[in-house]
Protein backbone atom coordinates (compact mmCIF):
# COMPACT_ATOMS: atom_id res chain seq x y z
CA UNK A 1 0.00 0.00 0.00
CA UNK A 2 0.86 3.38 -0.40
CA UNK A 3 3.52 5.19 2.73
CA UNK A 4 4.14 9.20 2.76
CA UNK A 5 6.95 10.39 4.33
CA UNK A 6 7.12 14.24 5.54
CA UNK A 7 9.96 16.60 6.50
CA UNK A 8 10.70 18.07 8.26
CA UNK A 9 8.09 17.41 11.85
CA UNK A 10 9.12 21.23 13.09
CA UNK A 11 9.92 24.16 10.92
CA UNK A 12 10.41 27.45 12.91
CA UNK A 13 10.83 30.82 10.18
CA UNK A 14 11.11 34.72 10.91
CA UNK A 15 7.75 36.47 9.81
CA UNK A 16 8.37 37.04 6.14
CA UNK A 17 10.58 34.31 5.23
CA UNK A 18 9.69 31.34 3.43
CA UNK A 19 8.64 27.82 4.50
CA UNK A 20 9.07 24.92 2.07
CA UNK A 21 7.67 21.47 3.79
CA UNK A 22 8.47 18.06 2.04
CA UNK A 23 6.85 14.87 1.24
CA UNK A 24 7.31 11.24 -0.57
CA UNK A 25 5.39 8.69 -1.62
CA UNK A 26 5.63 4.99 -2.75
CA UNK A 27 2.83 4.19 -4.97
CA UNK A 28 3.81 5.09 -8.66
CA UNK A 29 -0.42 5.10 -9.34
CA UNK A 30 -0.96 7.69 -6.39
CA UNK A 31 -2.77 10.64 -9.03
CA UNK A 32 -4.21 13.16 -5.61
CA UNK A 33 -1.80 15.31 -3.80
CA UNK A 34 -3.80 17.46 -0.95
CA UNK A 35 -2.21 19.45 1.68
CA UNK A 36 -3.77 20.28 4.65
CA UNK A 37 -3.81 22.55 7.69
CA UNK A 38 -5.03 22.14 11.20
CA UNK A 39 -4.71 24.65 14.06
CA UNK A 40 -4.87 24.04 17.21
CA UNK A 41 -8.27 22.23 18.62
CA UNK A 42 -9.54 22.47 14.68
CA UNK A 43 -10.37 20.12 11.95
CA UNK A 44 -8.13 19.91 9.03
CA UNK A 45 -8.73 21.69 6.15
CA UNK A 46 -7.95 21.78 2.54
CA UNK A 47 -5.63 24.46 1.32
CA UNK A 48 -4.21 23.35 -1.90
CA UNK A 49 -4.11 19.84 -3.86
CA UNK A 50 -2.53 18.86 -7.18
CA UNK A 51 -2.88 16.46 -9.17
CA UNK A 52 -0.35 13.82 -11.07
CA UNK A 53 -0.89 15.81 -14.84
CA UNK A 54 0.15 19.08 -13.16
CA UNK A 55 3.61 19.63 -12.25
CA UNK A 56 3.17 22.73 -10.11
CA UNK A 57 -0.12 25.18 -8.65
CA UNK A 58 -0.11 27.75 -7.04
CA UNK A 59 -2.84 30.07 -5.06
CA UNK A 60 -1.72 33.45 -3.75
CA UNK A 61 1.54 33.06 -0.85
CA UNK A 62 1.28 29.19 -1.34
CA UNK A 63 2.20 26.77 -4.07
CA UNK A 64 2.65 23.21 -4.43
CA UNK A 65 5.56 21.16 -6.63
CA UNK A 66 4.89 17.87 -7.96
CA UNK A 67 8.07 15.24 -9.34
CA UNK A 68 6.42 12.29 -10.35
CA UNK A 69 9.59 10.83 -11.16
CA UNK A 70 11.17 11.16 -8.07
CA UNK A 71 7.95 10.36 -5.74
CA UNK A 72 8.27 13.65 -3.94
CA UNK A 73 5.92 16.83 -4.00
CA UNK A 74 6.48 20.25 -1.91
CA UNK A 75 4.76 22.82 -0.58
CA UNK A 76 5.96 26.38 -0.55
CA UNK A 77 4.42 29.23 1.83
CA UNK A 78 5.94 32.59 0.89
CA UNK A 79 5.52 36.12 3.05
CA UNK A 80 4.74 33.70 5.93
CA UNK A 81 2.65 35.01 8.93
CA UNK A 82 1.86 34.42 12.15
CA UNK A 83 -1.53 33.10 11.30
CA UNK A 84 0.09 30.48 8.88
CA UNK A 85 1.44 28.67 12.46
CA UNK A 86 -0.25 25.28 12.43
CA UNK A 87 0.42 21.57 11.43
CA UNK A 88 0.46 20.79 7.62
CA UNK A 89 -0.56 17.21 6.29
CA UNK A 90 0.35 16.06 3.06
CA UNK A 91 -1.60 13.05 1.44
CA UNK A 92 -1.15 10.78 -1.46
CA UNK A 93 -4.26 8.94 -3.09
CA UNK A 94 -4.31 6.36 -6.37
CA UNK A 95 -8.30 7.54 -6.55
CA UNK A 96 -9.00 10.83 -6.57
CA UNK A 97 -10.15 12.07 -3.28
CA UNK A 98 -10.52 8.52 -1.80
CA UNK A 99 -8.69 6.57 0.71
CA UNK A 100 -6.10 9.47 1.57
CA UNK A 101 -2.67 8.08 3.03
CA UNK A 102 -1.24 11.17 5.05
CA UNK A 103 2.24 11.80 6.35
CA UNK A 104 3.04 12.75 9.79
CA UNK A 105 2.47 16.23 10.06
CA UNK A 106 4.83 18.95 10.20
CA UNK A 107 4.25 21.87 12.68
CA UNK A 108 5.16 25.36 11.66
CA UNK A 109 5.53 28.39 13.57
CA UNK A 110 6.11 31.32 12.39
CA UNK A 111 7.76 33.77 14.83
CA UNK A 112 6.80 37.64 14.91
CA UNK B 1 -20.28 24.08 10.38
CA UNK B 2 -18.56 22.39 7.26
CA UNK B 3 -21.29 19.73 6.23
CA UNK B 4 -19.60 16.99 8.35
CA UNK B 5 -20.61 17.13 11.92
CA UNK B 6 -19.24 15.05 14.86
CA UNK B 7 -20.82 14.31 18.30
CA UNK B 8 -19.81 14.28 21.23
CA UNK B 9 -16.92 16.62 20.77
CA UNK B 10 -15.19 15.24 23.77
CA UNK B 11 -15.60 11.49 25.40
CA UNK B 12 -13.98 9.65 28.64
CA UNK B 13 -14.85 6.21 29.15
CA UNK B 14 -14.07 3.57 31.39
CA UNK B 15 -12.29 0.90 29.79
CA UNK B 16 -15.97 -1.60 30.53
CA UNK B 17 -17.75 1.18 29.10
CA UNK B 18 -19.72 0.52 25.29
CA UNK B 19 -20.08 3.88 23.66
CA UNK B 20 -20.59 5.08 20.24
CA UNK B 21 -19.11 8.03 18.03
CA UNK B 22 -21.66 9.54 15.65
CA UNK B 23 -20.72 11.09 11.78
CA UNK B 24 -23.30 13.15 9.46
CA UNK B 25 -22.69 14.84 6.36
CA UNK B 26 -24.57 16.91 4.40
CA UNK B 27 -22.88 16.85 1.20
CA UNK B 28 -24.07 14.42 -0.80
CA UNK B 29 -20.56 12.78 -0.79
CA UNK B 30 -20.35 9.02 -1.65
CA UNK B 31 -17.48 8.14 1.13
CA UNK B 32 -17.18 8.30 4.37
CA UNK B 33 -13.92 7.78 6.71
CA UNK B 34 -12.49 7.28 10.45
CA UNK B 35 -9.09 8.36 10.79
CA UNK B 36 -7.24 8.27 14.13
CA UNK B 37 -5.10 11.09 15.14
CA UNK B 38 -2.37 10.45 18.15
CA UNK B 39 0.33 12.85 18.92
CA UNK B 40 3.41 12.92 17.05
CA UNK B 41 1.81 10.34 14.31
CA UNK B 42 0.29 10.40 11.23
CA UNK B 43 -3.56 10.56 10.88
CA UNK B 44 -3.99 6.91 10.54
CA UNK B 45 -6.98 5.48 8.56
CA UNK B 46 -9.38 3.08 10.26
CA UNK B 47 -11.97 2.35 8.33
CA UNK B 48 -13.50 3.61 4.77
CA UNK B 49 -16.89 2.84 3.55
CA UNK B 50 -18.00 3.88 -0.22
CA UNK B 51 -22.17 3.95 -1.22
CA UNK B 52 -22.10 2.25 2.39
CA UNK B 53 -20.14 -0.60 1.48
CA UNK B 54 -16.95 -1.24 4.25
CA UNK B 55 -14.10 -1.44 1.86
CA UNK B 56 -11.18 -0.94 4.04
CA UNK B 57 -10.46 -2.02 7.41
CA UNK B 58 -7.06 -1.46 7.88
CA UNK B 59 -5.98 -4.24 11.20
CA UNK B 60 -8.24 -2.09 13.76
CA UNK B 61 -9.06 -3.88 16.38
CA UNK B 62 -12.50 -5.65 17.50
CA UNK B 63 -12.84 -3.27 20.06
CA UNK B 64 -13.92 -0.77 17.12
CA UNK B 65 -16.35 -1.67 15.17
CA UNK B 66 -17.75 0.66 12.54
CA UNK B 67 -21.24 0.89 11.28
CA UNK B 68 -22.75 3.39 8.07
CA UNK B 69 -26.21 2.84 7.75
CA UNK B 70 -26.67 5.21 4.81
CA UNK B 71 -24.68 7.30 2.68
CA UNK B 72 -25.01 10.06 5.47
CA UNK B 73 -24.29 8.58 8.69
CA UNK B 74 -21.10 6.73 10.34
CA UNK B 75 -20.91 5.21 13.46
CA UNK B 76 -18.07 4.22 15.33
CA UNK B 77 -18.65 1.29 18.25
CA UNK B 78 -16.34 1.61 20.73
CA UNK B 79 -16.15 -1.46 23.57
CA UNK B 80 -13.43 -2.95 26.54
CA UNK B 81 -10.86 0.28 25.06
CA UNK B 82 -7.45 0.73 26.30
CA UNK B 83 -5.96 3.43 27.35
CA UNK B 84 -3.58 3.59 24.11
CA UNK B 85 -6.60 4.52 22.04
CA UNK B 86 -7.07 7.72 23.48
CA UNK B 87 -6.81 10.44 20.74
CA UNK B 88 -8.74 13.09 18.32
CA UNK B 89 -11.10 10.20 16.07
CA UNK B 90 -12.12 12.13 12.72
CA UNK B 91 -14.47 11.73 10.65
CA UNK B 92 -13.94 12.42 6.89
CA UNK B 93 -16.43 12.42 3.57
CA UNK B 94 -16.23 12.97 -0.33
CA UNK B 95 -16.81 12.52 -3.37
CA UNK B 96 -14.83 9.75 -4.75
CA UNK B 97 -13.61 10.86 -8.45
CA UNK B 98 -14.55 14.32 -7.13
CA UNK B 99 -12.35 17.50 -7.21
CA UNK B 100 -12.73 18.83 -3.82
CA UNK B 101 -10.72 16.21 -1.19
CA UNK B 102 -12.13 15.69 2.18
CA UNK B 103 -14.31 17.40 4.26
CA UNK B 104 -13.43 16.87 8.02
CA UNK B 105 -15.48 16.89 11.04
CA UNK B 106 -14.09 18.80 14.21
CA UNK B 107 -13.01 14.77 15.67
CA UNK B 108 -14.62 13.37 19.08
CA UNK B 109 -11.52 13.58 21.54
CA UNK B 110 -11.70 9.92 23.43
CA UNK B 111 -10.19 9.60 26.48
CA UNK B 112 -9.93 6.04 28.03
CA UNK B 113 -9.30 5.65 32.08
Amino acid sequence: GENVEQHPSTLSVQEGDSAVIKCTYSDSASNYFPWYKQELGKRPQLIIDIRSNVGEKKDQRIAVTLNKTAKHFSLHITETQPEDSAVYFCAASPDSSYKLIFGSGTRLLVRP
Amino acid sequence: ETGVTQTPRHLVMGMTNKKSLKCEQHLGHNAMYWYKQSAKKPLELMFVYSLEERVENNSVPSRFSPECPNSSHLFLHLHTLQPEDSALYLCASSQVGGSYGYTFGSGTRLTVV
